[in-house]
């Protein structure tokens, strides 16, 4: 257990709709990321938030946002959804906008994201 | 930009056989770090290894280890006395240091299966 919570696990949704991911991080780090797996694209980073300010932002689409709340916590939204947002959407943490001490990133379990 | 390639889409081994993944790298970045990670069929993203560039001496974890050779811009992993539990996907992955921490670059990913 990495100590990173994401809700929902499992998410269907028709093409159009709109979701919100959310993820919590390990207790006392301060930043979150977000990235897709998908068949097409792979592993790739969308975004990065540090003590609810955006600090990197990767290959997101106009119609993803995030943010972080004062609590730490992070919602990713996604909206217009089309079928080729199917995926699964990884929230990871770290303690410093540098990494933690080791220099990795704690990883969630993942949503899968299936559009329909 | 920085790309991680990962020539072997497939691979297998017997139990208790040594195995090695290969990963090759291309940046222009001098700080950087460098990850194996795995995923089995529970999708959870595991840091298997890391390894910081300035530091030649290659990283072991227990029965993992790798082969840096940072001139060829090559990351290995290998695996010895292998295990049905190392089954997974593995996802070679490179961090620049300094602003861009946390912005992992993923390779396309191996999937090794291990047989008994």
């Amino acid at each position: 257990d990495s100590g990173v919570t994401q809700t929902p696990k499992h998410l269907i949704t028709a093409t159009g709709q709109r979701v919100t991911l959310r993820c919590s991080p390990r207790s006392g780090d301060l930043s979150v990321y977000w990235y897709q797996q998908s068949l097409d694209q792979g592993l790739q980073f969308l975004i990065q938030y540090y003590n609810g300010e955006e600090r990197a932002k990767g290959n997101i689409l106009e119609r993803f946002s995030a943010q972080q709340f004062p609590d730490l916590h992070s919602e990713l939204n996604l909206s217009s959804l089309e079928l080729g947002d199917s995926a699964l959407y990884f929230c990871a943490s770290s303690l410093l906008s540098s990494g933690g001490p080791t220099g990795e990133l704690f990883f969630g379990e993942g949503s899968r994201l299936t559009v329909l | 930009a920085q790309t991680v390639t990962q020539s072997q889409p497939e691979m297998s081994v017997q139990e208790a056989e040594t195995v090695t993944l290969s990963c090759t790298y291309d940046t222009s970045e001098s700080n950087y770090y460098l990850f194996w990670y795995k995923q089995p069929p529970s999708r959870q993203m595991i840091l298997v290894i890391r390894q910081e560039a300035y530091k030649q001496q290659n990283a072991t974890e227990n029965r993992f280890s790798v082969n840096f050779q940072k001139a060829a811009k090559s990351f290995s992993l290998k695996i010895s006395d292998s295990q049905l539990g190392d089954t997974a996907m593995y996802f070679c992955a490179f961090m620049a240091g300094g602003t861009s921490y946390g912005k992992l670059t993923f390779g396309q990913g191996t999937i090794l299966t291990v047989h008994p």
